[in-house]
């Protein structure tokens, strides 16, 4: 069955600092979904990204889409404080309407003031 | 707009009593979903809906029954409660693609 992974499981940087988390998908994927969950919270919707090889940015944030539809990445620019929490990746397969939303394990930041 | 809204907020049974774990939608989505989620173990998907009568199974549905006679509740209901489930439970919906909307969760423990 689909089966998203996601690295790494936590990650501690130092404020300034980037952050980088990888997703990886073991089949094609419609499109894929992030998600940021603050401690104690509810996930909450960042992006989407469709196409191959998309590129999309949100202020200090980067997404992109692998070629082959079955990667992506999330880069963070110059860590805050702001940024602590969980981000995860939630890859559709299938087609259309009917896909079901896989969620990798996703990746805790911790960022020291 | 009330959005996703899931009861109870905490819920703690005994092993073997069964409960039902509620979640309503006022957005008319289509798509529904449960997931739970463990530490280390990221949202796994239980069961999933696309629409009011159809109903299928995620990652992890063992233990788990779920029904969609509407539009708006999808309820998931655990029969015979065991430790292994103690978990928090996420109820989500969207329409079509577009991104999920989340509940507030349930914090369920079984002793």
């Amino acid at each position: 069955g689909q089966q998203v992974m996601q690295i790494p499981q936590y990650q501690h940087v130092q404020e300034g600092e980037d952050f980088t988390t990888y997703c990886n998908s073991s089949t094609t994927l419609s499109n894929i979904q992030w998600y940021k969950q603050r401690p104690g919270g509810h996930p909450v919707f960042l992006i989407q990204l469709v196409k191959s090889g998309e590129v999309k940015k949100q202020k200090r944030l980067t997404f992109q889409f692998g070629e082959a539809k079955k990667n992506s990445s999330l880069h963070i620019t110059a860590t805050q404080t702001t940024d602590v929490g969980t981000y995860f990746c939630a890859g559709r397969g299938g087609s259309g309407n009917t896909g079901k939303l896989i969620f990798g394990q996703g990746t805790t930041l911790q960022v020291k003031p | 707009n009330a959005g996703v809204t899931q009861t109870p907020k905490f819920q703690v049974l005994k092993t073997g009593q069964s409960m039902t774990l509620q979640c309503a939608q006022d957005m008319n989505h289509e798509y529904m979903s449960w997931y739970r989620q463990d530490p280390g173990m990221g949202l796994r998907l239980i069961h999933y809906s696309v629409g009011a009568g159809i109903t299928d199974q995620g990652e992890v549905p063992n233990g788990y029954n779920v029904s969609r006679s509407t539009t708006e509740d999808f309820p998931l209901r655990l029969l015979s409660a065991a430790p292994s489930q103690t978990s928090v439970y996420f109820c989500a919906s969207s329409s079509g693609t577009r991104p999920l909307h989340f509940g507030n969760g349930t914090r369920l423990t079984v002793t």
